[in-house]
């Protein structure tokens, strides 16, 4: 199985704040690479796919890159709603694998 | 508009099985995957099968072959997981989700309590 390892696994913030949280798969997967918002009690929430392209409707302020191993995602100005844990998940195969989460706590 | 509207939840005794469902509309149902992926108490996400209805195959996680069968029926637009020989580790929120490039449309969750 692929594995994915994201880091950090939480970091605090401020509102307006820029962050970025990295993702690496445990070999290459081109850019078979999805990011997940989840928040408690809500349903996942699909933010990229493809590694950089955002789902209809994802807030401009976050953004994403990466290829073959290496992937990041970046909110540019860190708004209240954006508080939650972050899931990197490859789709290169199956089974399909998730990171085990970043939580973005408030400061 | 797009949903995916999965069934109630469950309170299932350790050795049961539960069914939970996934109804989709808003879109043509044989042309997306449907995948099953759960969240248990303090955990993360984990990608349990996945289904194409346009044809009933089904890629299944090492970990839950065996214990889980998905299941569709194109004429109602629903997917189906069944999981098996449920035990306490199996209590969790159980999400369908749509695919064509990673997921895009998530169920609501179902969750599901092993209790004795």
């Amino acid at each position: 199985d692929i594995q994915m390892t994201q880091s950090p696994s939480s970091l605090s913030a401020s509102v307006g704040d820029r962050i970025t949280i990295t993702c690496r798969a445990s070999q290459g997967i081109s850019n078979y690479l999805a990011w997940v918002q989840e928040k408690p009690g809500k349903a996942p929430k699909s933010l990229i796919y493809a590694a950089s392209s955002l789902h209809s409707g994802v807030p401009s302020r976050f953004s994403a890159s990466g290829y073959g191993t290496d992937f990041t995602l970046t909110v540019s100005s860190l708004q209240p709603e954006d508080f939650a844990t972050y899931y990197c998940q490859q789709y290169d195969g199956f089974p399909w694998t998730f990171g085990q989460g970043t939580k973005v706590e408030i400061k | 508009q797009v949903q995916l509207v999965q069934s109630g939840a469950e309170v299932k005794k350790p050795g049961a099985s539960v069914k939970v469902s996934c109804k989709a509309s808003g879109y043509t149902f044989t042309s997306y995957y449907i995948h099953w992926v759960r969240q248990a108490p303090g955990q993360g996400l984990e990608w349990m099968a996945m289904i194409d209805p346009s044809d009933g195959r089904t890629p299944y996680a090492q970990k839950f072959q065996g214990r889980v069968t998905i299941t569709r029926d194109t004429s109602t637009s629903t997917v189906y997981m069944e999981l098996s020989s449920l035990g306490y580790e199996d209590t969790a929120v159980y999400y369908c989700a749509r695919s064509v490039s990673g997921t895009d449309y998530w169920g609501q969750g179902t969750l599901v309590s092993v209790s004795s």
